[in-house]
């Protein structure tokens, strides 16, 4: 079985200031790993994932994501944040069941 | 839009009765779930279903049952509602060619 731990549930940071939202995985097997995005009161959209090749993913929105194996994280990042981002961010993995997300990390943006 | 459809969107019940959650998919995908949100819990997965009437239990099965009897069709039913049942459930499809899941809009149920 898969797990996963987001290891900030909440992340404040500052308009235009870069963020780390961090991610780490366990498993026997090997993954495939997602960030999804929630904003206020909607769905899970999916931001990015990784499925094997190039450990550097590029999401939608300006987000990018690293897949360590040796580390077994997948850490997001963001340059350049705005306001817009403020959202709850979930991390998520499969191999061998279905689908397992962290606890989430909101983000907050501040003015 | 990932052609998923929850019904009803926001549900108020009582302690102790039935009720019955539906998702729609327009794409005949195989792969269903149900899955619940609480804060400070992420998504948990309740069941799933890979086929019509093949379905298997998730991390918090308890207390809920499913049935696919169309592949467009899946259905998550409380058969005496709790409490501890209020929660905000999606419903998603797995993609044939993929590995990500999409989600539907929710279903808020609040049991008083």
């Amino acid at each position: 079985a898969q797990s996963v731990t987001q290891l900030d549930s909440q992340v404040p940071v500052f308009e235009e200031a870069p963020v780390e939202l961090r991610c780490n995985y366990s498993s026997s097997v090997s993954v495939y790993l997602f960030w999804y995005v929630q904003y206020p009161n909607q769905g899970l959209q999916l931001l990015l994932k990784y499925l094997s090749g190039s450990t550097l993913v590029k999401g939608i929105n300006g987000f990018e994501a690293e897949f360590n194996k040796s580390q077994t994280s997948f850490h997001l990042r963001k340059p350049s944040v705005h306001i817009s981002d403020t959202a709850e961010y979930f991390c998520a993995v499969v191999g061998n069941t279905p689908l397992v997300f962290g606890k989430g990390t909101r983000l907050s943006v501040i003015a | 839009d990932a052609g998923i459809t929850q019904s009803p969107r926001h549900k108020v019940t009582e302690t102790g009765t039935p009720v019955t959650l539906r998702c729609h998919q327009t794409e005949n995908h195989r792969y269903m779930y149900w899955y619940r949100q609480d804060p400070g819990h992420g998504l948990r997965l309740i069941h799933y279903s890979y086929g019509v009437k093949d379905t298997d239990k998730g991390e918090v099965s308890d207390g809920y049952s499913v049935s696919r009897s169309k592949t467009e069709d899946f259905l998550l039913t409380l058969e005496s509602a709790t409490s501890s049942q209020t929660s905000v459930y999606f419903c998603a499809i797995l993609p044939g060619q993929g590995y990500e899941q999409y989600f539907g809009p929710g279903t808020r149920l609040t049991v008083t």
